[in-house]
């Protein structure tokens, strides 16, 4: 199957930082790349769909200001954690779309970011 | 209600077990089905896709989708300590365009005993 990335694998940082989180389909074109975030022994919750060349489409909740998404070229898209709280603690998880018979999303291996 | 209800277990079976796992959803416009496989700390990786009602088998893992009862199965069989992971369903409404998006159960915790 196909591989996407994502950089860091882990990160720690302090209240009020923000975060870069990288996504990358390392041998397709993803037009099309979803953010999710996923607590301990909780389901994978769709924060946003990031569109190459266009703003992202965010989910109800999710705070498009905090959650800054940029999908600047065919392989890559980032996700900024800005002002990070404790709350923010998680395991984000991307997923970039391969247009085929089945248009399968494909998953990074996430990023466990911790904010002290 | 939530959308797409997965009992968490955990579930725990001897190797060599035949394992059955399970997702309910409440919304009938859900037409394809997934079952992924998430190994702790990883991203999900796909093991079954299917649209229609019926059964699809791929190896020793078979995926039944029952839409009358919009209830889906993932059944393993001979199951082995390798398979010891979180199993997620995932369902969408359409499989691609503009509101493509998946919607996923809780996942299960399957552990196969050695």
């Amino acid at each position: 199957g196909a591989v996407v990335s994502q950089h860091p694998s882990r990160v720690i940082c302090k209240s009020g930082t923000s975060v870069k989180i990288e996504c990358r389909s390392l041998d397709f074109q993803a037009t099309t790349m979803f953010w999710y975030r996923q607590f301990p022994k909780q389901s994978l919750m769709l924060m946003a769909t990031s569109n190459e060349g266009s703003k992202a489409t965010y989910e109800q909740g999710v705070e498009k200001d905090k959650f800054l998404i940029n999908h600047a070229s065919l392989t890559l898209s980032t996700l900024t954690v800005t002002s990070a709280h404790p709350e923010d603690s998680s395991f984000y998880i991307c997923s970039a779309l391969h247009v085929s018979d089945y248009n399968e999303q494909f998953f990074g291996p996430g990023t466990r970011l911790t904010v002290l | 209600q939530k959308e797409v209800e997965q009992d968490p277990g955990p579930l725990s079976v001897p190797e060599g077990a035949i394992v059955s796992l399970n997702c309910t959803y409440s919304n009938s416009a859900f037409q394809y089905f997934m079952w992924y496989r998430q190994y702790s700390r990883k991203g999900p990786e796909l093991l079954m896709y299917t649209y229609s009602s019926g059964n699809k088998e791929d190896g020793r893992f078979t995926a039944q989708v029952d839409k009358s009862s919009k209830y889906i199965s993932l059944f393993i069989r001979d199951s082995q300590p390798s398979d010891s992971a979180t199993y997620l369903c995932a369902m969408s409404k359409n499989s691609g365009g503009s509101n493509y998006k998946l919607t996923f159960g809780k996942g299960t915790l399957l552990t196969v005993n050695p």
